[in-house]
């Protein structure tokens, strides 16, 4: 079975900088995707780690560490629009076939 | 940009009923996917979709689902006969071909949500 953890709920200031954090123990790891979701909506994708290191995207950025099972989320100079769920989500292959097994989501309330 | 599309936004059924639910996944993609949020509750897959037969299917995807593409566009969630726990939103997803040790992101539908009364 898969076990991805991410913390429930984060608040920070309009402006400041955010980091979720992901821990997972999976069998199959192909990969590590963040999406972003907000209330009533699909998920929207943000980043994908594949090789240990950072990912950089505007003002996201996602790290991996395969050996650790750890993988963060950055946003920085956060926005009222990045208020939304962060979902964590592990690549898993099974016979060729690569399904998602999403973590629980971190709820970020930005804050004026 | 091209988007994954699903019908209906929401649907409400009696219990015991049969629903459908359709989805046109983007136009080059090979692998489709249904997954479900329960209100409040992570995001599960149910099942993966390749050439034209099931992939992969998890546990929650019992005999009452069933997936099919009946034609060159749309990919379809049947649930035969609903139940109260059937509500939740259902996403569809779909990916370009996968290659060995490199993940192809999957790109979500806008989701139908289920009320069975």
């Amino acid at each position: 079975g898969q076990n991805i953890d991410q913390p429930t709920e984060m608040t920070a200031t309009e402006g400041a900088i955010v980091q979720i954090n992901c821990t997972y123990q999976t069998s199959g790891f192909n990969g590590l995707f963040w999406y972003q979701q907000h209330a009533g909506e699909a998920p929207t994708f943000l980043s994908y780690n594949v090789l240990d290191g950072l990912e950089e995207k505007g003002r996201f950025s996602s790290f991996l560490s395969r050996s650790k099972g750890y993988s963060y989320l950055l946003l920085k100079e956060l926005q009222m629009k990045d208020s939304a769920s962060y979902l964590c989500a592990v690549s898993v292959e099974d016979a060729n076939d690569y399904k998602l097994s999403f973590g629980a989501g971190t709820t970020v309330t930005v804050r004026a | 940009e091209p988007e994954v599309t699903q019908t209906p936004s929401h649907q409400v059924t009696q219990m015991g009923q049969e629903v459908i639910l359709r989805c046109v996944p983007i136009s080059n993609h090979l692998y489709f996917y249904w997954y479900r949020q329960i209100l409040g509750q992570k995001v599960e897959f149910l099942v993966s979709f390749y050439n034209n037969e099931i992939s992969e299917k998890s546990e929650i995807f019992d005999d009452q689902f069933s997936v099919e593409r009946p034609d060159g566009s749309n990919f379809t969630l049947k649930i035969r006969s609903t139940k109260l726990e059937d509500s939740a939103m259902y996403f569809c997803a779909s990916s370009e071909a996968v290659v060995i040790e490199q993940p192809e992101t999957q790109y979500f539908g806008p989701g139908t949500r289920l009320l069975v009364l």
